[in-house]
């Protein structure tokens, strides 16, 4: 059984450029959500995706966007990127039909805006 | 809006000690509410949450509902303790698809 993976594992962008990150689901979940940590502070919950549709959505703007793929990989698309945007994104995979399953994370992606 | 306050950005305990990491949520409902814990270069990973009443590692949580807390306790700590540990809620859900909202964190360290 593997783990959720990430990539990449950091990036640097400049301002007003678009970035994508990558999640790979662990094996067996269908669920997958991401969150954004900037530092010194908790992650924060952007969206989740199931079947290939957005299940929720935290208080982010249009210019975060993601989807998800049959194999339930997940990609989490930034826009016009802005200074604030630098932190660690997570995503974590879980089981959705299963109460009490946990969501597993992976180690994340350190994305710098300067 | 749900709000989880972690008042205490560092924590240090002496080996044996018993240790309380502070948690208190605004929430209006009745969440689920968990702990998660980072050990150092680990990945954040579910240390334990109210519903299933377990205690992992010898660390419990009680949830209550007047004060709206959940502190997590443990009455004798060890060196390997030392970690960010993060309170978090979530809507309640059957279905295993929490959407979690974190406080700031607590980094614990145990003093040998």
């Amino acid at each position: 059984e593997t783990g959720v993976t990430q990539s990449p594992t950091h990036l640097i962008k400049t301002r007003g450029q678009q970035v994508t990150l990558r999640c790979s689901s662990q094996s067996g979940h269908n669920t997958v959500s991401w969150y954004q940590q900037a530092l010194g502070q908790g992650p924060q919950f952007i969206f989740q995706y199931y079947r290939e549709e957005e299940n929720g959505r935290g208080n982010f703007p249009p210019r975060f966007s993601g989807l998800q793929f049959p194999n339930y990989s997940s990609e989490l698309n930034v826009n016009a990127l802005e200074l604030d945007d630098s932190a660690l994104y997570l995503c974590a995979s879980s089981s959705y039909g299963h109460s009490y399953n946990e969501q597993f994370f992976g180690p994340g992606t350190r994305l710098t805006v300067l | 809006a749900q709000r989880v306050t972690q008042p205490e950005k560092l924590l240090s305990v002496f080996k044996g000690a018993p240790v309380e990491l502070k948690c208190n949520y605004s929430y209006s409902g009745s969440p689920e509410l968990f702990w998660y814990v980072q050990y150092s270069r680990q990945r954040l990973q579910l240390l334990l949450r109210h519903i299933s009443r377990e205690s992992i590692k010898g660390f419990t949580a009680d949830l209550n509902k007047g004060e709206t807390s959940f502190h997590l306790k443990k009455p004798f700590a060890q060196e390997e303790d030392s970690a960010m540990y993060y309170c978090a809620l979530s809507p309640i859900s059957n279905f295993g698809n929490e959407k979690l909202t974190f406080g700031t964190g607590t980094r614990l360290t145990i003093i040998p």
